[in-house]
């Protein structure tokens, strides 16, 4: 099945800092989609993307669908503490199951 | 989107017994998923849950050590057989959302087997 690789694996940035977070795919995908699991907490939906070239806001996060529909990232503008944990891309695939990256956790120095 | 019921949350298991998990969905939903997260890791499916027939293994995993059932379209258990350390890990139900290819997860099975 499809694959999709995540990086960084880790993050640490200190309050007020961006943060970024990628996706790559070596095949085209038909749509992607992003978590982010708290710490202790369970993934939560967080945006999809699947149009090329597709770039979406959603206060401080910004997503971006790659023009070949091949990447993804989520950047994070002046980082908060409330925006600690880990974030995933997951791509869709037949019957409804879906392939997640490895997730990058990121952490906050206040 | 639909809103899940897990639990246990969490449960410390004597090696060599069985645990049952159960997901309760707020709304009728054709698929379940059942994922399982090792520590400091990813998202890895278990199977899928069908209302009416059995359930559908992902490589690397089976019937026997993962018995499912799918009683009804809001209802889904997983069991963790003759469990072992290995088997230490987080297992999470998950629903599509509104969105395709979107998904709900329930709040996690946090499971340490000793």
């Amino acid at each position: 099945g499809q694959q999709v690789m995540q990086i960084p694996q880790y993050q640490h940035v200190q309050e007020g800092e961006d943060f970024t977070t990628y996706c790559n795919s070596s095949t085209t995908l038909s749509n992607i989609q992003w978590y982010k699991q708290r710490p202790g907490g369970h993934p939560v939906f967080l945006i999809q993307l699947v149009k090329s070239g597709e770039v979406k806001k959603q206060k401080r996060l910004t997503f971006q669908f790659g023009e070949a529909k091949k990447n993804s990232s989520l950047h994070i503008t002046a980082t908060q503490t409330t925006d600690v944990g880990t974030y995933f891309c997951g791509i869709g695939a037949n019957a409804g199951k879906s392939t997640f990256g490895d997730g990058t956790t990121l952490t906050v120095k206040p | 989107s639909a809103v899940i019921s897990q639990k246990p949350s969490r449960d410390i298991c004597q090696r060599g017994t069985s645990l049952t998990i159960q997901c309760q969905v707020d709304s009728q939903v054709t698929m379940m998923f059942w994922y399982r997260q090792q520590p400091g890791q990813s998202l890895t499916l278990i199977a899928t849950a069908n209302q009416g027939s059995e359930a559908t293994y992902e490589s690397g995993f089976v019937i026997d050590k993962f018995p499912i059932s799918r009683p009804n379209l809001t209802f889904s258990t997983l069991t963790v057989s003759n469990m072992s350390p290995e088997d230490s890990s987080i297992y999470l139900c998950s629903v599509e959302a509104g969105v395709p290819n979107s998904y709900t997860f329930g709040s996690g099975t946090r499971l340490t087997v000793v």
